[in-house]
């Protein structure tokens, strides 16, 4: 069964530190995994999207990285701000044209001043 | 905003009441979803709908009716509920069916079954 564990569910840090958060999947074959930032009351948004050959993608002070051997991902956040908290969601394309994505659970993140 | 538009934002309805969530994306997106948001569970597909036309179906109980009169406009007609079906209601649309993801997510519908 295709499956995206998120790891931590929730996490508490100080403005202006770094974090890494990390997901997990069972989902084979792989297309390609999103990390989605979900705002409160919000709809999830997109900030980056890695392929089966990329192994790190940048969108700002978000990093992502692709391990696709072990099948992991991480999000790193770097020099976090209030407005980076949020819910953020590991979501996995299965490859080979078959259907359905995985969601994970997410991770919620609060940033404190 | 990000082209795709749901309302109400919020809505409570007793378990006898009839009501419809709508959406509406000028995206010139094809396709459409429905997805349930519910606490510490990860994001359901509910219905797909592409041209108009519903692709898919994931075991939805028959109290959510979907309705898509357009590639624009999508609906959730919603009656005799239980108090499980409180969660956040999510649509979302994409250029294709393309199964990549990239999929544009209304702002969702805070729904209260009561």
């Amino acid at each position: 069964k295709n499956q995206v564990e998120q790891s931590p569910q929730s996490l508490i840090i100080l403005e202006g530190k770094n974090c890494t958060l990390q997901c997990n999947y069972t989902v084979s074959p792989f297309s390609n995994l999103r990390w989605y930032k979900q705002d409160t009351g919000r709809g999830p948004v997109s900030l980056t999207i890695m392929t089966f050959s990329e192994n790190t993608k940048s969108n700002g002070r978000y990093t992502a990285t692709l391990d696709a051997d072990t099948k992991q991902s991480s999000l790193h956040i770097t020099a976090s701000q209030l407005s980076d908290s949020a819910s953020y969601i590991c979501v996995v394309t299965p490859g080979g044209g078959a259907d359905g994505l995985t969601f994970g659970k997410g991770t919620h993140l609060i940033i404190q001043p | 905003e990000t082209g795709v538009t749901q309302t109400p934002r919020h809505l409570v309805m007793g378990m006898t009441n009839k009501k419809s969530l709508k959406c509406e994306q000028h995206l010139g997106h094809n396709a459409m979803y429905w997805y349930k948001q519910s606490a510490k569970k990860p994001l359901e597909l509910m219905f797909v709908y592409n041209f108009k036309e519903q692709t898919e179906n994931n075991s939805v109980p028959s109290r959510f009716s979907p309705e898509c009169p357009n590639s624009s406009h999508l609906f959730l007609h919603l009656h005799t509920l239980q108090p499980e079906d409180s969660a956040l209601y999510l649509c979302a649309s994409s250029q294709e069916v393309d199964r990549v993801g990239g999929y544009t997510f209304g702002s969702g519908t805070r729904l209260t079954v009561v």
